[in-house]
């Protein structure tokens, strides 16, 4: 089974910081899938970034990019000139690959509170 | 494409009482997710379609809860005999195959 953990139950920036959400996972596969959904207060759960394993380099969306660190089963999310829309929870999330179909429910972090400040 | 939608929103019910959420995916979405969220956690992967058949049930879902995709459009979760510790947000989410999973907005369910 896959466990995904992240260390930092709350962060809290000035607005127009950087500022780098940690993940580290678990998994023995080989092929694999690797988000960062934001969910804001009271509103649903949106993708924000998405790594294939198989991918060496880093994806990047706009002001949010990832470090992604196979061997050492990290995946971090950096935000560049955070904003105060950037305000929310932050899950990091694991899900195999399997190519025939099959179950592939995602696998979440217990959350980052991102709290970006005036 | 109007996205995931789920029904109701918020849902309160004394112990011991039967509730039934329903979620409406995107359309052409095959896969269906239901997960459970509870405060301060991150979503439980409870169960997931592969158009109307079932594929995966996880341990967390005890025999009082069961899931249906009748036709592959529409998927119903019933929880039978409902328990405090079954107030939770209820989340679906729905996807095609190859592309990300797209989340409703979740059914709140509170038992008294």
């Amino acid at each position: 089974a896959q466990t995904v953990t992240q260390s930092q139950p709350e962060m809290s920036v000035q607005e127009a910081e950087t500022v780098t959400l940690s993940c580290t996972y678990d998994t023995s596969e080989n092929n694999y899938y690797l988000f960062w959904y934001k969910q804001p207060p009271s509103r649903q759960m949106i993708l924000v970034i998405r790594q294939e394993a198989y991918k060496q380099q880093n994806a990047t969306e706009n002001r949010f990019s990832v470090n992604f660190q196979k061997a050492a089963k990290s995946f971090s999310l950096k935000i560049s000139d955070s904003q105060l829309g950037d305000t929310a929870m932050y899950f990091c999330a694991f899900m195999n690959y399997k190519p025939g179909g099959g179950a592939d429910g995602l696998t979440f972090g217990k959350g980052t509170h991102l709290i970006i400040q005036p | 494409d109007t996205g995931v939608s789920q029904d109701p929103r918020h849902k309160i019910t004394k112990r011991g009482q039967n509730v039934t959420f329903r979620c409406d995916p995107i359309s052409e979405h095959n896969r269906l997710y239901w997960y459970r969220q509870t405060l301060g956690q991150g979503p439980e992967f409870l169960t997931y379609f592969q158009n109307e058949a079932q594929l995966e049930k996880s341990r967390l879902l005890s025999d009082r809860f069961s899931a249906e995709r009748p036709k592959g459009s529409f998927s119903t979760l019933e929880i039978q005999r409902t328990e405090q510790g079954d107030s939770a947000m209820y989340l679906c989410a729905s996807r095609k195959t190859g592309g990300e999973q797209y989340f409703g907005p979740g059914t709140r369910l509170t038992v008294t």
